[in-house]
């Protein structure tokens, strides 16, 4: 089985610049994580996609980060001005239906590592 | 915030039990005890969970205290490749609107 694909692996990009991040969930798997994670601490859920709504996007800097996930399958999570304090590993995961799965774990990608100059 | 507490860091020697102990003292009757390792440059992997009785799978064992307020997962044979952060994480099973809160986890090292 397939698990969660994400890209790029690595990103260094300059303050105020943009930066783009893909997710491929496991198939057949409805929702679909952002989590990012600072260098020392445990990874923090930014948004949650149950198929191609939004389900918890309360962890969100809106005024900077976007993430969409048009189809229902892949999903992009953007930054666009970046600050110096978004450099982090950004983390995918997708899981099953909850209430389906009895305990709804969920697999995560490599992560993407970004770097803000 | 985290619903837990855990030890910053551990060392184990390898092929011994690697005990991580979670308190959880505020634990809810329907929330469920979870653990998930991160190996470094990884994402965080499903280890176990559990409600109230001990648990055991391929990868470790799960005790939980009778009250709930704390647990143990066992690694019964630690290997290099068990060098990771473990998390431990309450919530509710199957409740989309009550995610995983990550804490820091504790930093297992295994020595040779």
């Amino acid at each position: 089985e397939a698990g969660v694909a994400q890209s790029p692996r690595y990103k260094i990009i300059e303050k105020r610049q943009s930066v783009a991040f893909w997710c491929n969930p496991i198939s057949g798997h409805a929702t679909l994580y952002w989590y990012q994670q600072i260098l020392g601490q445990g990874p923090k859920l930014l948004i949650q996609f149950q198929n191609n709504g939004v389900v918890d996007d309360s962890q969100l800097p809106k005024d900077r980060f976007s993430a969409e996930r048009l189809k229902g399958v892949d999903s992009t999570l953007k930054i666009q001005p970046a600050k110096l304090e978004d450099s982090a590993v950004y983390l995918c995961a997708s899981s099953l239906i909850p209430g389906v799965s009895p305990y709804n774990e969920q697999f995560f990608g490599p992560g993407t590592r970004l770097t803000v100059l | 915030d985290a619903k837990t507490t855990q030890p910053t860091s551990m060392d184990c020697a390898e092929g011994r039990a690697a005990n991580l102990p979670c308190n959880h003292s505020t634990i809810s009757g329907n929330e469920y005890v979870y653990w998930y390792r991160q190996i470094h440059s990884q994402g965080p992997q499903y280890i176990i969970h559990g409600l109230k009785n001990n648990e055991t799978n391929e990868m470790a064992s799960l005790i939980i205290t009778e009250d709930r307020k704390s647990s143990t997962l066992i690694l019964p044979h630690a290997t290099l490749r068990d060098t990771a952060v473990y998390y431990c994480i309450v919530r509710v099973a199957g409740n989309y609107g009550q995610n995983f809160v990550f804490g820091p986890g504790t930093r297992l090292s295994a020595l040779p």
